[in-house]
């Protein structure tokens, strides 16, 4: 099975500053990998999604995060942190296998916004 | 399209009480998923179905039951509450049985087991 780690459960950034979110993940073979965003109360949204091709994806609200096959890394970046940036970020790995789990998430980090 | 529609939003049982949680989704999604997620702990699968008639068990199915009746509609059943299971519960589709297109996930249903 896959595994998916998420370094730093809680991470606390100044408005403007720079969002780093980081993920790793473990898989022999390169899986597709997400981003998902979840506000309080509410479901997870898709932020972005890497299958194949360009190894730097955009997503919504700024974000893009980029694919490091060396560093079996994922990491999530935002140049310019926002108030409402402040939710908490789920890395998924999906798995290109087929297999019917198709799924596996990291534990999450929340990301708390200073004004 | 509405996506993943969840009914409740919010449900408090009594140790031992029944209840089914529901999901549906209108985009003809051949995957569906129950996830519970708790603090600390991200998001865990409980069942999967990759098609109607199809389910199969993740990583905490005891003391739930799923069926797949049609392709829109996949029923989680608590059969007997326990407040262990006081959790938040999400439901996700996807177009296919791959991971390609990621998921859509619904708002979420608030389980409190008293």
């Amino acid at each position: 099975a896959q595994s998916v780690t998420q370094l730093g459960s809680h991470v606390s950034v100044s408005e403007g500053a720079l969002v780093l979110l980081r993920c790793n993940y473990s898989s022999s073979v390169p899986p597709y990998l997400f981003w998902y965003v979840q506000y309080p109360n509410q479901g997870l949204q898709l932020l972005l999604k890497y299958t194949t091709g360009a190894t730097l994806v955009k997503g919504i609200n700024g974000f893009e995060a980029e694919f490091k096959k060396s560093e079996t890394s994922f990491h999530l970046t935002k140049p310019s942190a926002h108030m409402s940036d402040a939710a908490e970020y789920f890395c998924a790995v999906g798995d290109r296998m087929n297999t019917g789990n198709q799924f596996y998430f990291g534990t999450g980090t929340s990301l708390t916004v200073i004004p | 399209n509405a996506g993943v529609t969840q009914t409740p939003k919010f449900q408090v049982l009594k140790t031992g009480q029944s209840m089914t949680l529901q999901c549906a989704q209108d985009m003809n999604h051949e995957y569906m998923s129950w996830y519970r997620q708790d603090p600390g702990m991200g998001l865990r699968l409980i069942h999967y179905s990759v098609g109607a008639g199809i389910t199969d068990q993740g990583e905490v199915p005891n003391g739930y039951n799923v069926s797949r009746s049609t392709t829109e509609d996949f029923p989680l059943r608590l059969l007997s509450a326990a407040p262990s299971q006081t959790s938040v519960y999400f439901c996700a589709s996807s177009y296919t049985r791959t991971a390609y297109y990621g998921y859509t996930f619904g708002s979420g249903t608030r389980l409190t087991v008293v």
